[in-house]
C-alpha cells in the first residue's frame, strides 16, 4: 500500500524564520506534488517535481525530490504570516489511471 | 482564471435527507475527482471519471453515495440517505496527476 507520511503535523514558528517540512515514503513515486491549503478553501498547486534530485524554488520556497523518488522536502526561508496554511505531498497512485494519494499535511502557523 | 465551482458551499442536513453536491469543471480536463476531507482522515478519494466515464469508485460508499457526470460541464455526488458521520468537506477537482489538480472550494456538509 502507498503511503505518505508528513512531518511533522503542526509547526508553529515566528515571522522571519526558517522551517522544513518532509514527506516521506516506502514507495517510489514517479512525481510528487505539493499543495497548499488555506482555511476555507480547497488545496491549490504550488509546484510538481519529477527527476531524483530535483530542486525547484517558487521565491522563498525550495522544494526537493529525494533522490530514490520516496520522499521529499520543503523548505520556507523567512516565513511571513502569508505562508500559514496546511502543506499537503500527493503522488499518483501506482495503477490507478490517475488518481493521486495525499499525506495527511503539515499545519503551518506563522505569528507575526 | 479557470476554476472548479462547486455548490452548495455550506449545507447542514438532517439525518436521513438526501444530499446532492454540484461541480462544474475546467471546461478542457477530461479527469474529474470527488474527495472528502476529515481532520481524522485527511484528503480520501471518493470516485473520479475520466472522460465522464466512472474509473474507480472504490472510496465510496455504495449502499448510499453515488457519483454521476451526466455532460462535461456538471458532475454530481449524492448522498442518500445522509448519516451524521458523513460530515465532512467534500471537494471536487479536475485536472491529471502528471500536471495536477485544480480544487474547488469546497462543500462543508453537516448532517445532524
Amino acid at each position: 500500500t502507498q503511503l505518505l507520511e508528513q512531518s511533522p503535523q503542526f509547526l508553529s514558528i515566528q515571522e522571519g524564520e526558517n522551517l522544513t517540512v518532509y514527506c516521506n515514503s516506502s514507495s517510489v513515486f514517479s512525481s510528487l506534488q505539493w499543495y497548499r491549503q488555506e482555511p476555507g478553501e480547497g488545496p491549490v498547486l504550488l509546484v510538481t517535481v519529477v527527476t531524483g534530485g530535483e530542486v525547484k524554488k517558487l521565491k522563498r520556497l525550495t522544494f526537493q525530490f529525494g533522490d530514490a523518488r520516496k520522499d521529499s522536502s520543503l523548505h520556507i526561508t523567512a516565513a511571513q504570516t502569508g505562508d500559514t496554511g496546511l502543506y499537503l505531498c500527493a503522488g499518483p497512485r501506482v495503477g490507478s489511471q490517475g488518481n493521486l494519494i495525499f499525506g495527511k499535511g503539515t499545519k503551518l502557523s506563522v505569528k507575526p | 482564471d479557470a476554476r472548479v465551482t462547486q455548490t452548495p458551499r455550506h449545507k447542514v442536513t438532517e439525518m436521513g435527507q438526501e444530499v446532492t453536491m454540484r461541480c462544474q469543471p475546467i471546461l478542457g480536463h477530461n479527469t474529474v475527482f470527488w474527495y472528502r476531507q476529515t481532520m481524522m482522515q485527511g484528503l480520501e478519494l471518493l470516485a473520479y471519471f475520466r472522460n465522464r466515464a466512472p474509473l474507480d469508485d472504490s472510496g465510496m460508499p455504495k449502499d448510499r453515495f453515488s457519483a454521476e457526470m451526466p455532460d462535461a460541464t456538471l458532475a454530481t455526488l449524492k448522498i442518500q440517505p445522509s448519516e451524521p458521520r458523513d460530515s465532512a468537506v467534500y471537494f471536487c477537482a479536475s485536472g491529471n496527476s502528471n500536471y495536477g489538480y485544480t480544487f474547488g472550494s469546497g462543500t462543508r456538509l453537516t448532517v445532524v
